[in-house]
């Protein structure tokens, strides 16, 4: 079964600066989708960035960027020019598209609730 | 404007009263599912269904129903609501792999 781990339940960052956000996941597929979700205190799940596994290109939208590493099955969110709309829980996700019917079954990390001061 | 719509948005029931959060995309997406928000467990599926009349269990389906009838509504039904199903409940629509949440329905289960 996937697994989707998030080592670090909080963090915080001052506004302006440069944030990571760490994932590692557990497959044997090699075909895989990847996301990062921010979830705001509206609770509005919003996607922010996905990442194929067959790419070799990292995904890139904007401020936010990820380092995609396939045979480490890490996944780490870097948030460039940190801003205080930034603030939110943060949910790493793995999706294997070519399982039957679970196809569309998101496997969601616990989350990482990043606060970004002024 | 594309979007995924759920009603209602915030529920206080009371253990054994049957319930509907209703579900509607208007994006013509075959795919769909519930998910339920808890503290500490991240998002877990309830149910998906991949087309009309094709519905199956996810991970945690215990105590719910769900119907697709039409390709643009997935409602999720509680016959009988338990205080455990006290959550946040997103539902979702899929396109090429990317889903597409609701606003989320917080309910809670006296």
């Amino acid at each position: 079964a996937q697994t989707v781990t998030q080592s670090q339940p909080e963090m915080s960052v001052q506004e302006a600066e440069t944030v990571t956000l760490s994932c590692t996941y557990d497959t044997s597929e090699s075909n895989y989708y990847l996301f990062w979700y921010k979830q705001p205190p509206s609770r509005q799940m919003i996607l922010v960035i996905r990442q194929e596994a067959y790419k070799q290109q990292n995904a890139t939208e904007n401020r936010f960027s990820v380092n995609f590493q396939k045979a480490a099955k890490s996944f780490s969110l870097k948030i460039s020019d940190s801003q205080l709309g930034d603030t939110a829980m943060y949910f790493c996700a793995f999706m294997n598209p070519n399982y039957g019917g679970s196809q569309g079954n998101l496997i969601f990390g616990k989350g990482t609730k990043l606060s970004v001061k002024p | 404007e594309a979007q995924v719509t759920q009603n209602p948005r915030y529920l206080i029931t009371v253990t054994g009263k049957k319930l509907t959060v209703t579900c509607s995309q208007n994006m013509n997406h075959e795919y769909m599912s519930w998910y339920r928000q808890d503290p500490g467990l991240g998002l877990r599926q309830i149910y998906y269904s991949m087309n009309v009349e094709v519905t199956d269990k996810g991970d945690v389906p215990e105590g719910y129903k769900v119907s697709r009838k039409e390709k643009r509504n997935f409602p999720l039904i509680l016959e009988s609501p338990s205080p455990n199903q006290t959550s946040l409940y997103f539902c979702a629509s899929t396109h090429y792999g990317t889903q597409y949440f609701g606003p989320g329905t917080r309910l809670t289960v006296l």
